[in-house]
């Protein structure tokens, strides 16, 4: 069965602070997304990867930044986090790119 | 980029009443419609999809229409149980790593 394991699901940090949120997959995925969801918005697309060391962005990049220095892993860093930026980060990925995404328990940050 | 819409936000049934979820999408080039559920404090999945060359799928008790002439797909929950409680999202993608969801409907059973 696909994992995909985001590292915390729960974070409170500061406004101004550097935050990193952490994604591993470990079904050998080409496909990496990260997605932010809100009440009435549903999900939305920050960044996604579909390769290594390949970056897109999504349609709400601002504020935002990614790496994938390896297949397995991709990162989703807050370069100085704001209190808009509070909310629920789901971690996705999928083999193909027209196929099922899968999604990791998703962190709930709150920046204060 | 794709634009997609989901109606009604809310949802409320009778437990073995059917229930229906709508979505609209922009991008005619779309070709990939999935459908994800989430249950309470737990991550989306996967429940039912469909591609631009099928009009209908059906799994069980749920089913999914497509129309593209009209850019709408809709899913249907027939014999609705409690544990269908939940939000669904629609999607939709031209497969080019663009999925794009809906805003999520909150269907709630009621036994």
């Amino acid at each position: 069965d696909v994992k995909v394991t985001q590292s915390s699901r729960y974070l409170v940090k500061r406004t101004g602070e550097k935050v990193f949120l952490e994604c591993v997959q470990d079904m050998d995925h080409e496909n990496m997304f990260w997605y932010r969801q809100d009440p009435g918005l549903g999900l939305r697309l920050i960044y996604f990867s579909y390769d290594v060391k390949m970056k897109e962005k999504g349609d709400i990049p601002e504020g935002y930044s990614v790496s994938r220095e390896k297949k397995e892993r991709f990162s989703l860093i807050l370069e100085s986090a704001s209190t808009n930026q509070t909310s629920m980060y789901l971690c996705a990925s999928s083999r193909d790119r027209v196929e099922k995404l899968f999604f990791g328990s998703g962190t709930q940050l709150s920046v204060l | 980029g794709e634009n997609v819409e989901q109606h009604p936000s809310t949802l409320s049934v009778q437990e073995g009443d059917s229930a229906v979820i709508k979505c609209t999408y922009s991008d005619s080039a779309s070709n990939y419609f999935p459908w994800y559920k989430q249950e309470l404090g737990k991550r989306p999945q996967l429940i039912i999809d469909i591609r631009s060359n099928v009009g209908e799928k059906k799994d069980q008790r749920i089913a999914v229409t497509l129309n593209k002439t009209a850019k709408h797909f809709s899913l249907h929950i027939t014999e609705t149980q409690p544990e269908d409680s939940a939000v669904y999202f629609c999607a939709a993608s031209t497969g080019n790593n663009d999925m794009r969801f809906g805003a999520g409907t909150r269907l709630t059973v009621k036994p």
